[in-house]
Parts: structure tokens; sequence; C-alpha cells
């Protein structure tokens, strides 16, 4: 168990509605990372966010949007689905955010458009 | 749970062999890497490290190498055991990432490991 949560485990929808996944960092990190994993793209870095502060973009589409809160725990937001978001999405966390920092992923979000 | 990466390379050995996973990194002027184990159904797994100063890097029944000039990075599994199974997937930190913890994943091997 890494310490980093996130809910929920499966999330099943429809074409064009919008869905909010939902990361808890481990206790201490300041720092949260979202990837997308799909079967023919590996791990793909979507965003990082830095004690509230958004702090990197990757691959991350215009559809989708995140947010850290004070309490540190982040939400992505995936609007206008369609059947190629259908994957898995991961939260990881670190202390800082600094390079060469270990991060630690949770669980996941398996996200189904149907 | 649902298998990611259905094309993956995979390798299979026998239950107590010693075990080698080998990765190409793309960026010569990477700094850190990084191995991950992933199970089926979980979230990518820190195993091990190696900055680009150092060569080789033991953890417990892990070794990683890094040869810096084929750009290349291995991890070493002994004595495999049937609970190694999984995807592992290496993951480098290129030059110049603005400050912030950038991470390339490469696309991963699956290790099958037979009593």
């Amino acid at each position: 168990d890494s310490g980093v949560t996130q809910t929920p485990k499966h999330l099943i929808t429809a074409t064009g509605q919008r869905v909010t996944l939902r990361c808890s960092p481990r206790s201490g990190d300041l720092s949260v990372y979202w990837y997308q994993q799909s079967l023919d793209q590996g791990l793909q870095f979507l965003i990082q966010y830095y004690n509230g502060e958004e702090r990197a973009k990757g691959n991350i589409l215009e559809r989708f949007s995140a947010q850290q809160f004070p309490d540190l725990h982040s939400e992505l937001n995936l609007s206008s689905l369609e059947l190629g978001d259908s994957a898995l999405y991961f939260c990881a966390s670190s202390p800082r955010g600094a390079p060469r920092e270990t991060q630690y992923f949770g669980p996941g979000t398996r996200l189904l458009v149907l | 749970g649902e298998s990611v990466g259905l094309h993956l390379p995979t390798l299979s050995v026998q239950e107590g062999d010693n075990s080698i996973i080998n990765c190409a990194y793309s960026n010569s002027a990477s700094d850190y890497f990084i191995w991950y184990k992933q199970e089926s159904g979980k979230g990518p797994q820190f195993i091990i490290d190696i900055r680009s100063n150092m060569d080789k890097r033991q953890g417990q029944r892990v070794t990683v190498l890094l040869n810096k000039t084929v750009k290349h990075l291995s991890l070493q599994i002994a004595a495999t055991q049937p609970g190694d199974s999984a995807v592992y997937f290496c993951a480098e930190t290129p030059p110049f990432s603005g400050g912030y913890n950038k991470l390339i994943f490469g696309a991963g091997t699956r290790l099958a490991v037979h009593p």
C-alpha cells in the first residue's frame, strides 16, 4: 500500500458525460501527479500540482482539467467523454515535486466510456 | 483484473531462475531512472532507482544496471518468485525538466514466472 488513495475504483459512463476522479496523496506529500494508462500507450503524464498550484502539464486534453485543494487532495475532471478516454487513471504523489523524487502511485481508477 | 498492455513483450522464466528485464531509454542526457512493478489491477510500485553518476545499484534481490553509452537500463531479479509476475516499467527523468518532476515511462515488459 503506497498511502495514495483514489476513488472511485471503477467508473462506467456514456459518451458526452463528465466525471470527476479523486486522489488523496500520501501523508506529508505536497505534490500530486495524474497519469493516464491506456492499453496501447502505456503511462502518459497528464499534469502535476504542488501545494495547490499547477506545476507542469503533459499530454492533457483541453477537455480535461484538474485542481489541488487546500487539504492537498486533487481532482481530475474529464468532460465531453469519448470512447477513447477509456483507460486507467493513476494519481501519484511525492514530497515536494522536485526532480528525482520518487513518485508513489495510487491504485487507480478504471474508466469505461460506453 | 484487466491486463495492461496486452501486446507487451513477455519474459517467461522458471521459478528460482534469475530474470533480466531490459529497457532502452530515449534521452542520453536523462539523469535519473526508476523501475516500477505493476501487478494486475494495481498501480505501479517503486522498486529501485539509479542516478546517472552510477553504473549499478543493488536492492533486495534486485539490481539495476545503467549503461549510458548505449542508453540501456536493466533490472535483474535474483531467484525469481511467482510473486514477481507483473509488468515492469522503466522510467527516466529527462534533463531540463523545468524544475519539476517529469517522468517518461517505457512501454513495459511482462514477466511471467512459471513453477
